[in-house]
């Protein structure tokens, strides 16, 4: 299994800024993923981060809002623009099992507490 | 949307115990997956299951994909206090795009 660190692992930041979080797994890898749990909640996703084209979003989550980068196969970023109080929960970033079987590994997770 | 739910939300068992949990659907899923999350971690995978009918072990824990592809099952003999934890399963989605849905968790807390 592919091995993921996220940075940072936790953060509180204040409303009306933006956090950038990020994802390094240690192989390259096809698909990355970016989830949103919220506290006490189950996974949500939030977009597919894809290597050299525009991240594909759920609905309800917008670029302007969570852009993502994904400059090669082993490294994404979410940032979490313009925060608010309910942007606060934690972010985590999976990766494709990129071995012919549909599994998904996931990071730590970073804990975001906007105030 | 697909969704899925998962049963019991919550339960309270006696060390030693064997636990059963349930994930089910009205749409059908290729793939299902079993997570267990700790506090303050991302979900680790504990088993993953590809065919409906297949039987999978890991350990003290066995899952199975349901025969209408719109269920899933896990569980857990002889719970020990390390299997307190939240319980998802994913389900691969069938509706054009590669994503999992994921359920809505089942907290397991084991009395010692």
């Amino acid at each position: 299994s592919a091995v993921i660190s996220q940075k940072p692992s936790r953060d509180i930041c204040q409303r009306g800024t933006s956090l950038t979080i990020q994802c390094q797994v240690d192989s390259q890898v096809t698909m990355m993923f970016w989830y949103r749990q919220q506290p006490g909640q189950s996974l949500t996703l939030i977009a597919t981060a894809n290597q050299g084209s525009e991240a594909t979003y759920e609905s309800g989550f917008v670029i302007d809002k969570f852009p993502i980068s994904r400059p090669n196969l082993t490294f994404s970023t979410l940032t979490v623009s313009n925060m608010s109080p309910e942007d606060s929960s934690i972010y985590l970033c999976s990766v494709d099992s990129g071995q012919g079987a549909d599994t998904q590994y996931f990071g730590p997770g970073t804990r975001l507490t906007v105030l | 949307g697909q969704q899925l739910n998962q049963s019991p939300q919550s339960m309270f068992i006696q060390e030693g115990e064997d636990v059963s949990m349930n994930c089910t659907s009205s749409s059908i899923f290729n793939t299902w997956l079993w997570y267990k999350q700790d506090p303050g971690e991302g979900p680790v995978l504990l088993i993953a299951l590809y065919k409906a009918g297949e039987l999978t072990s890991n350990g003290r824990l066995t899952a199975q994909f349901g025969i209408t592809r719109k269920d899933s099952f896990l569980n857990i003999s002889a719970s020990i206090p390390s299997d307190v934890g939240i319980y998802f399963c994913a389900g691969l989605s069938t509706s054009g795009t590669y994503k999992y849905i994921f359920g809505t968790g089942t907290r397991l807390k084991v009395l010692a």
